[in-house]
């Protein structure tokens, strides 16, 4: 069974643009969650997708957004990129009912000039 | 909220030797689950293990058991044997049970000496 795909793997962006990272979970995992991880913060969650619908949101501005498609393929969009932005973003899939583990993809390595 | 304390920002153990990595974790929700990852450097987390809240048994799975003392609430991480690929960064999370929102601690960098 193949494993979380996160395209593209590597972006370099400048201030003020926008960025879509892409995620393709396991075959037949419902949820998708995004995460970004910087030295200074550590792993901080995003939000959470499952059947197309946002169920859980962390606490970042609403520069950050996603969406999931039908065939839970799920995008992450940042807008007027910051700086601090700087980060690898880590996407990870799961059933999604009650508690499972999470299984991440390689990550996207964002770097904003 | 739900809190994730890794005491420990680097450790070293000689191969084949045992080590633990401590977590302690703070929640005021009966059901959650807590896990363990371990970050190569090349980034990517891999899933270690699991143990959830009502289990009465501590989880294992091959080289790595989960130290789960609920009163204490910690769940603390044991590698048997260390090899030289266990080298990498271990995460301890944890998260209640009907929310996937998964909280990290900081993270414990594990140097394994040849």
């Amino acid at each position: 069974k193949a494993g979380v795909t996160q395209t593209p793997r590597y972006l370099i962006k400048t201030r003020g643009q926008q960025v879509t990272l892409s995620c393709s979970p396991i075959s037949g995992h419902r949820s998708v969650s995004w995460y970004q991880q910087t030295p200074g913060q550590g792993l901080q969650f995003l939000f959470e997708y499952f059947s197309e619908t946002q169920r859980n949101k962390g606490n970042f501005p609403g520069r950050f957004s996603g969406r999931q498609f039908s065939n839970s393929r799920s995008e992450m969009n940042v807008s007027t990129l910051e700086l601090g932005d700087s980060a690898l973003y880590l996407c990870a899939s799961s059933l999604g009912e009650s508690l499972h583990e999470q299984f991440f993809g390689p990550g996207t390595r964002l770097t904003v000039l | 909220a739900q809190k994730i304390t890794q005491t420990q920002p680097g450790m070293f153990v000689q191969e084949k030797e045992a080590v633990t990595l401590d977590c302690t974790y703070d929640t005021s929700d009966p059901s959650y689950g807590l896990f363990w990852y371990k970050q190569p450097s090349s980034g990517e987390m891999i899933f270690l293990i699991y143990q959830g809240s009502y289990d009465q048994q501590n989880a294992t799975e091959g080289r790595y058991s989960l130290n789960f003392q609920k009163a204490r609430k910690s769940a603390n991480l044991v590698i048997s044997a260390s090899q030289l690929g266990d080298s990498a960064m271990y995460f301890c999370a944890m998260s209640r049970y009907n929310f996937n929102k998964f909280y990290f601690g900081s993270g414990t960098k594990l140097n394994v000496k040849p």
